[in-house]
């Protein structure tokens, strides 16, 4: 079954504490890896988006990781701010039927940064 | 910047009432969504579209209906709402390619369903 595991849950961290998030997926075939940021109350707004053989991209203090072959993602934030405080969710595309493409969501991490 | 609007932030129904939730996108994108996010469950795509007057059913299209009669606009119907409607809506826009482009999001809407 083509699934998306984020861990933790929820976090909860310090201002200018670094933290990591991951992601880990049994979707097959793959296309692609995306990690979104999605503050209260509004729409996800990407971070990142990794393809089968890129292993680290970086988005100012977000750098995302990939290993294939163990179909694991991290999302590393340094030194996180308030404005960090939001829900982190990976996804996975995986190829589909006809070429088309499927998209398959995480649950989310959900980070608070207190100061 | 792409902007993804929706007609709502909040919207209250009873049991029964057709619901239109409007999603609006000013960046000429081909593809357009529906998603509602549950507690627990995160995103679930409802319908989508790749071209004016075209839609395909996503993962849970029951109890709802779509109309894309402009490039730009996405329209999702709920024709009799029900309590367990009761969600997060989400609309996106994103380039051809179903999957493989970025998704836009706009900001949501809360429906409650009373």
């Amino acid at each position: 079954k083509n699934q998306v595991e984020q861990s933790p849950q929820s976090l909860i961290i310090l201002e200018g504490k670094n933290c990591t998030l991951q992601c880990n997926y049994t979707v097959s075939p793959f296309s692609n890896l995306r990690w979104y940021k999605q503050d209260t109350g509004r729409g996800p707004v990407s971070l990142t988006i990794m393809t089968f053989s890129e292993n680290t991209k970086s988005n100012g203090r977000y750098t995302a990781t990939l290993d294939a072959d163990t179909k694991q993602s991290s999302l590393h934030i340094t030194a996180s701010q308030l404005s960090d405080s939001a829900s982190y969710i990976c996804v996975v595309i995986m190829y589909n039927a006809g070429n088309n493409r499927k998209l398959i969501w995480g649950l989310g991490t959900s980070l608070a940064v207190n100061p | 910047d792409v902007k993804v609007t929706q007609s709502s932030r909040y919207l209250v129904k009873r049991t029964g009432e057709k619901v239109f939730l409007e999603c609006v996108q000013d960046m000429d994108h081909e593809n357009m969504f529906w998603y509602r996010q549950d507690p627990g469950l995160g995103l679930r795509l409802i319908y989508f579209s790749y071209d004016v007057k075209m839609k395909e059913k996503g993962d849970i299209p029951e109890g709802y209906s779509v109309s894309r009669e402009k490039k730009e606009r996405f329209s999702l119907i709920l024709e009799s709402a029900s309590t367990n409607q009761t969600s997060m809506y989400l609309c996106a826009s994103s380039r051809p390619g179903q999957g493989a482009r970025e998704q836009y999001f706009g900001p949501g809407t809360r429906l409650t369903v009373t």
